[in-house]
């Protein structure tokens, strides 16, 4: 159990939807991290929060955003969902700005498998 | 433009032997690197990391070796069990840059008993 929790761990919507996935970081963590993998593909870098501010964009498409809670909490919002928008959505946190004191290391949750019919 | 490889999408390996994990990198800024592996269903988990002053890091089973003016690393994992199936990411970091950390396309690692 890395200490990160993610929900709802399935998501089955429709084109056109909107849905939100909520990230809660580990305990001490400030650094959320948002990754989109869709099938067969590697982790795609979407978007870094730190203690509630964004501190880094990747590719992150405009009917995507972000934010952090004052609680460090995270939610990726994805909206007007296309049937390419179908992939695992995994949430990491680090206890520093990007790299964890001692080893870099970011933990991850089990992330989110989103389809849309 | 992907700044880290991982040019082989699947490896097999008997039980007990090595297996020996590629992976390159286009970007010289680059100056962290992390493998991460990940079973079905699960998150990606770390497994080790070296950074750009050391050229070897090990940890048990676990070697990652560095070259930088190949801009290539690789994970030795010997000897190899079959608890290591998983798919093995690739990733690297440009702390000068900012904290980004790129991830390769992974490679499949099935360890045959």
């Amino acid at each position: 159990d890395s200490g990160v929790t993610q929900t709802p761990k399935h998501l089955i919507t429709a084109t056109g939807q909107r849905v939100t996935l909520r990230c809660s970081p580990r305990s001490g963590d400030l650094s959320v991290y948002w990754y989109q993998q869709s099938l067969d593909q590697g982790l795609q870098f979407l978007i870094q929060y730190y203690n509630g501010e964004e501190r880094a964009k990747g590719n992150i498409l405009e009917r995507f955003s972000a934010q952090q809670f004052p609680d460090l909490h995270s939610e990726l919002n994805l909206s007007s969902l296309e049937l390419g928008d179908s992939a695992l959505y995994f949430c990491a946190s680090s206890v520093a700005q990007g790299v964890a004191l001692n080893t870099g290391e970011l933990f991850f949750g089990e992330g989110s498998r989103l389809t849309v019919l | 433009d992907q700044q880290v490889k991982q040019n082989s999408p699947s490896l097999s390996v008997q039980e007990g032997r090595i297996s020996i994990l590629n992976c390159d990198y286009t970007n010289s800024m680059f100056d962290y690197f992390l493998w991460y592996k990940k079973y079905p269903a699960e998150g990606p988990t770390f497994l080790i990391s070296i950074s750009s002053i050391k050229d070897k890091n090990e940890d048990g089973r676990f070697t990652v070796f560095l070259n930088k003016s190949a801009k290539h690393l690789s994970l030795h994992i010997v000897p190899s069990q079959p608890g290591d199936s998983a798919v093995y990411f690739c990733a690297a970091s440009a702390t000068v840059e900012g904290q980004n950390f790129v991830f390769g396309p992974g490679t499949r690692l099935s360890v045959l008993p």
